[in-house]
């Protein structure tokens, strides 16, 4: 069975200058999750999603930060503009549902803002 | 709001010398911990989930325990391919996970 999958695995922007990532969530799976990991912490929740609906996006800065999950399938994560504080490692990851049920992750876009 | 403090930060061992990575929490409404491994460069890998106080779980070298207050990851006898940062996250009763800072394991042979 397929993983989680992310592209691109690596980006490098200039500052001010807007970024798109993509997540494919496994097959099957309802709710998909965005989320934010800097150098030697944990991951973050940015949003979720159960199918195409946005249920918390509670921690994600709306100022320049967008998401959407179109056909509550595949899922795109921007921001516009980009700052020096957000680079960092954006990851995604998707469960059959909520509650307990387990989250899988995929291996994750580096942002490198110069 | 709920804490996740995992000790120690790093933990250096000889292969085959067994040890403990220490998860504590505060949570209103534990519904599960979780135990992620993560290698360099790459997501989480789901180890286990615990639901319940006295709850353990075993998979090859790994143990996960879970008290009231806190979650052992037991390593025995470790190898060099277990050299991982190794993460605990609690989760609510709402879907909510909270992920602690890691445990850098380095395994030399």
């Amino acid at each position: 069975e397929a993983g989680v999958v992310q592209s691109p695995r690596y980006k490098i922007i200039e500052k001010k200058q807007p970024v798109a990532f993509w997540c494919n969530p496994i097959s099957g799976h309802n709710t998909l999750y965005w989320y934010l990991q800097n150098l030697g912490q944990g991951p973050e929740l940015l949003i979720r999603y159960e199918n195409e609906e946005a249920v918390d996006d509670s921690q994600l800065p709306k100022d320049r930060f967008s998401a959407e999950r179109l056909k509550g399938v595949d899922s795109t994560l921007k921001i516009q503009p980009a700052e020096l504080g957000d680079s960092a490692v954006y990851l995604c990851a998707s469960s059959l549902g909520t509650g307990a049920d387990t989250q899988y992750f995929g291996p994750g876009t580096r942002l490198t803002v110069l | 709001e709920d804490q996740v403090t995992q000790s120690p930060e790093a933990l250096r061992l000889q292969e085959g010398e067994s040890s403990s990575l220490n998860c504590s929490y505060t949570v209103s409404g534990l519904r599960g911990l979780f135990w992620y491994r993560q290698d360099p460069g790459k997501g989480p890998e789901f180890l286990f989930t615990l639901y319940s106080a006295g709850e353990e779980k075993e998979k090859e070298r790994l143990k996960a325990t879970l008290t009231k207050k806190e979650s052992f990851l037991h390593i025995t006898a470790p190898k060099p391919e277990d050299s991982a940062t190794y993460l605990c996250a609690v989760q609510r009763l709402s879907y909510k996970l909270t992920f602690g800072k890691g445990t850098l394991l380095t395994v030399n042979p």
